[in-house]
This record gives C-alpha cells, sequence and structure tokens, in this order.
C-alpha cells in the first residue's frame, strides 16, 4: 500500500459525458502528478500540482482539467468524454515540488467510456 | 526531448534463473533519476529500483541489480533466482529535475515453472 488513494476504483459512462476522478496523496507529501495509462499511447503524464498551483503540463487534452484543493487532494475532469479516453488513470504524489524524490502511485481508477 | 526505449516486448524466463530486461534513454541532462517499475495484473505500479545518475555504483535491491552505462544511456534490469511472483510488466522510467516521469512501453515478463 503505497498510501495514495483514489476513488473510483472503476468508472463506467457514455460518451459526452463527464466524469471526476480524486486522488488523496501521502501524508506529508505537496505534489500530486496525473498520469494516463492506455494501449496505444501507454504511460503518459498529465499534469502536476504542488501546494494548490499547477507546476507542469504534459500530454493534457484542453477537454481535462485538474485542481488540487487546500487539503491537499486533487480531482481530475474529463469532459465530452470520447472512446478513445478509455484508460487507467494514476494519481501519484511526492513530497517537494521539484526534485528528484520518489513518486508513490495509487492504485489507479479504470475508466471505460461505452 | 526525453525519450524512454524498452525494445523487449516481452520476456520469458525460467523459475530459478536469470534474466535481464534492456531499457535505452535519451535527456540532454547530466542529472537524473532512473527508475524500474513493476506492473502485476492487479495494475498497481510498484517500485523495484532506482539509480541516481551521478552515482556510478550500480544499484541493487536483494534480487534485483542495474547495470547502468551513462555514457551509453543505457539502464538494463536484471533479475536472479526469477520466482513466479516476478511474473509482471516492467516500465523503465526517467526523472530530470522537476516533475514528470517518462515511461518507456513496457516489457512483460513471463515466468515459467
Amino acid at each position: 500500500d503505497s498510501g495514495v488513494t483514489q476513488t473510483p476504483k472503476h468508472l463506467i459512462t457514455a460518451t459526452g459525458q463527464r466524469v471526476t476522478l480524486r486522488c488523496s496523496p501521502r501524508s506529508g507529501d505537496l505534489s500530486v502528478y496525473w498520469y494516463q495509462q492506455s494501449l496505444d499511447q501507454g504511460l503518459q503524464f498529465l499534469i502536476q500540482y504542488y501546494n494548490g498551483e499547477e507546476r507542469a503540463k504534459g500530454n493534457i487534452l484542453e477537454r481535462f482539467s485538474a485542481q488540487q484543493f487546500p487539503d491537499l487532494h486533487s480531482e481530475l475532469n474529463l469532459s465530452s468524454l470520447e472512446l478513445g479516453d478509455s484508460a487507467l488513470y494514476f494519481c501519484a504524489s511526492s513530497v517537494a515540488r521539484v526534485s528528484y524524490n520518489e513518486q508513490f502511485f495509487g492504485p489507479g481508477t479504470r475508466l471505460t467510456v461505452l | 526531448a526525453q525519450t524512454v526505449t524498452q525494445s523487449q516486448p516481452e520476456m520469458s524466463v525460467q523459475e530459478a534463473e536469470t534474466v535481464t530486461l534492456s531499457c535505452t534513454y535519451d535527456t540532454s541532462e547530466s542529472d537524473y533519476y532512473l527508475f524500474w517499475y513493476k506492473q502485476p495484473p492487479s495494475r498497481q505500479m510498484i517500485l523495484v529500483i532506482r539509480q541516481e545518475a551521478y552515482k556510478q555504483q550500480n544499484a541493487t535491491e536483494n534480487r534485483f541489480s542495474v547495470n547502468f552505462q551513462k555514457a551509453a544511456k543505457s539502464f538494463s534490469l536484471k533479475i536472479s533466482d526469477s520466482q513466479l511472483g516476478d511474473a509482471a510488466m516492467y516500465f523503465c522510467a526517467l526523472l530530470e529535475y522537476g516533475n514528470k516521469l517518462v515511461f518507456g512501453a513496457g516489457t512483460i515478463l513471463r515466468v515459467k515453472s
């Protein structure tokens, strides 16, 4: 158990819908990262938040957005869903904003878009 | 841009034998970290081993060790005395100073009894 929690574990929805994925980092970690794992794109970095502020962006679509709240939990919002958004979405956390600190991964949320 | 390449989509090893998974990477930085993550069927990402680029000594963690060749930008993982529980997808990952992990495509490791 990494100490990072993600809810829900599974999510099934239809095209065009909007969903919210939730992540709680390990106690004491201020950075949260979101990654997407899909069959065709592999594991890709989406976005990082540190202590409530966006710090880095990767291959995140404009239909996707994220935020980190004062209690440090983070939410990833996916809207206008397409079939290709079906993937496993991981949240990871680490202590620092910019460093070589190890990232601890949550169990992931599996999103299926029908 | 940084890239990580795992050229072996799938590998097999007999139980108790040794197997080596290959990884090459590209970065313009002189300081960075490299990782091997294991993803079993449960899909959890589990850190296996890490290597700091400034350290010449290869990292080891019990049955897992790496062969880090900085000049060649190569970072292979050796698993000794393979066990059935080692069967999983293995990802090589690069972390430069900053934020994101860049992952390779992964290698599926099958362990035969």
